[in-house]
């Protein structure tokens, strides 16, 4: 699986919008992008996931830049509740490892 | 309905003691995992067992030993314990699919302390 690369922390402001980056450089053309959070010590949750359109849900927005070698996961209206690890993966779809990197502590204040 | 549950949440025991932790999932998922997450929070695949046959063994001690008495159920044995086994250890599953891709499902993890 491609390694990702993320800021270790952001901050957003309460009712912003918070981008978190994501730089996969050696991703393959059958690796999917994943995002996932962590808050607190709970298990982490799955967020949304990508190939090469931009995806959204109810959660959040992913936007894949065209080369695939990098992506941005929007929460359009951050809340404190946001506040969590974030994490990038990369991997095969029908394959069955999930590699966590080190994510992104975002912090929403007040 | 919990989809996926570990019990127990909670386990302090001493150094050299067996204890097992037992997960269970209600999502009719083919894969189950296990995680361990340690002071540093990095969160590590220790194995995974799809159709309950073991597929992945991240280089774990054999002092740990899963078991999966079925594709709903995947149980992590741990002999011998000790200080640096103390850590979150968390269960997964997905649903390995080639016709879309499966995320992962969580439970709440088991924190372990080991004295």
């Amino acid at each position: 699986d491609a390694k990702t690369t993320q800021p270790p922390s952001m901050d957003c402001a309460e009712g912003r919008a918070a981008n978190l980056p994501c730089n996969h450089s050696t991703i393959s053309g059958n690796e999917y992008v994943y995002w996932y959070r962590q808050i607190h010590s709970q298990g982490p949750q799955y967020i949304i996931h990508g190939l090469k359109n931009n995806e959204t849900n109810e959660m959040a927005s992913l936007i894949i830049t065209e080369d695939r070698k990098s992506s941005t996961l929007i929460l359009p209206h951050a809340t404190l509740r946001d506040t969590a690890v974030y994490y990038c993966i990369v991997r095969v779809y029908n394959f069955n490892k999930f590699y966590f990197g080190s994510g992104t502590k975002l912090n929403v204040k007040p | 309905d919990t989809a996926v549950s570990q019990t127990p949440k909670y386990l302090v025991t001493q150094m050299g003691n067996d204890k097992s932790i037992k997960c269970e999932q209600n999502l009719g998922h083919d894969t189950m995992y296990w995680y361990k997450q340690d002071s540093k929070k990095f969160l590590k695949i220790m194995f995974s067992y799809n159709n309950k046959e073991l597929i992945i063994n991240e280089t774990v001690p054999n002092r740990f030993s899963p078991k999966s008495p079925d594709k709903a159920h995947l149980n992590l044995h741990i002999n011998s314990l000790e200080l640096g086994d103390s850590a979150v250890y968390f269960c997964a599953s997905s649903q390995v699919s080639t016709l879309k891709p499966g995320e992962l499902f969580f439970g709440e993890g088991s924190r372990l302390t080991v004295l």
